[in-house]
C-alpha cells in the first residue's frame, strides 16, 4: 500500500484566515481523494483530484471554499478558505490503489480547529 | 435515509469475546464492500475488502456480505485491547470512485 503523509498534522487558525493542507505520496497514483471528517462523524468526500484535470466537487462543497491543487502524480493540496469555527474537522487525504476493488488509503489526516 | 447506516455504538467487550460489527445499505448497486479501522487520531486502514457476496477471512478477521439482505458484517475472533478503535464499513459501485462510508462503530476490548 502507499505511504502517504500530510503537513500541518495539526493546526489552530482563526476565523476569516485560509490554511493549505498538503499530501504527499510515496509512488504514482491517479486518483487522490480529500476528505472531512467531523467531531463523532464518519467521513465524507470533498473532491476528487486527477492530475492535469480541475478536481471533481461532491454536492455541498466549492472550488471557492476548498481549492484543489493537483500538480503531479504524487502531491495535491487543498485549501480550506475564509474559515469559520464550522470547519473545524479533520481533513484527510487519500489515495486510489489501482487494484480491483479501488479500495483507498489513507494519510494520518490534519487536525483544524478554527477559534 | 442514509445509504450507509452503521450502529455507532459504544460497543464494549471482554477481551477474547467474538465481536460482530454490521452495517446495512440501501443502494443496490454497490459491489465492493471495505472494512476500515481507525485508531485515535489517525487516519482510517483498510483490513478488509470483498466483492460483492461472500466471506472473507483474514487472521482473526472474516469479513461476510449478504446482498439479498443489503447486509455486511465484519466478525472478530479472540478479541484484544489492541483492536479498540473505530471500525467505519465502505463501499462502492462497479466502475465509481466514490467510497460511502458508515458511521463507524466505536469498539473498546477490556482486559
Amino acid at each position: 500500500s502507499a505511504v502517504i503523509s500530510q503537513k500541518p498534522s495539526r493546526d489552530i487558525c482563526q476565523r476569516g484566515t485560509s490554511l493549505t493542507i498538503q499530501c504527499q505520496v510515496d509512488s504514482q497514483v491517479t486518483m487522490m481523494f480529500w476528505y472531512r471528517q467531523q467531531p463523532g462523524q464518519s467521513l465524507t468526500l470533498i473532491a476528487t483530484a486527477n492530475q492535469g484535470s480541475e478536481a471533481t466537487y461532491e454536492s455541498g462543497f466549492v472550488i471557492d471554499k476548498f481549492p484543489i491543487s493537483r500538480p503531479n502524480l504524487t502531491f495535491s493540496t487543498l485549501t480550506v478558505s475564509n474559515m469559520s469555527p464550522e470547519d473545524s474537522s479533520i481533513y484527510l487525504c487519500s489515495v486510489d490503489s489501482g487494484g480491483g476493488a479501488y479500495e483507498q488509503y489513507f494519510g494520518p489526516g490534519t487536525r483544524l480547529t478554527v477559534t | 435515509q442514509k445509504e450507509v447506516e452503521q450502529d455507532p455504538g459504544p460497543l464494549s467487550v471482554p477481551e477474547g469475546a467474538i465481536v460482530s460489527l454490521n452495517c446495512t445499505y440501501s443502494n443496490s448497486a454497490f459491489q465492493y464492500f471495505m472494512w476500515y479501522r481507525q485508531y485515535s487520531r489517525k487516519g482510517p486502514e483498510l483490513l478488509m475488502y470483498t466483492y460483492s457476496s461472500g466471506n472473507k477471512e483474514d487472521g482473526r478477521f472474516t469479513a461476510q456480505v449478504d446482498k439479498s439482505s443489503k447486509y455486511i458484517s465484519l466478525f472478530i475472533r479472540d478479541s484484544q485491547p489492541s483492536d479498540s478503535a473505530t471500525y467505519l464499513c465502505a463501499m462502492r459501485s462497479q466502475g465509481a470512485q466514490k467510497l460511502v462510508f458508515g458511521q463507524g462503530t466505536r469498539l473498546t476490548i477490556n482486559p
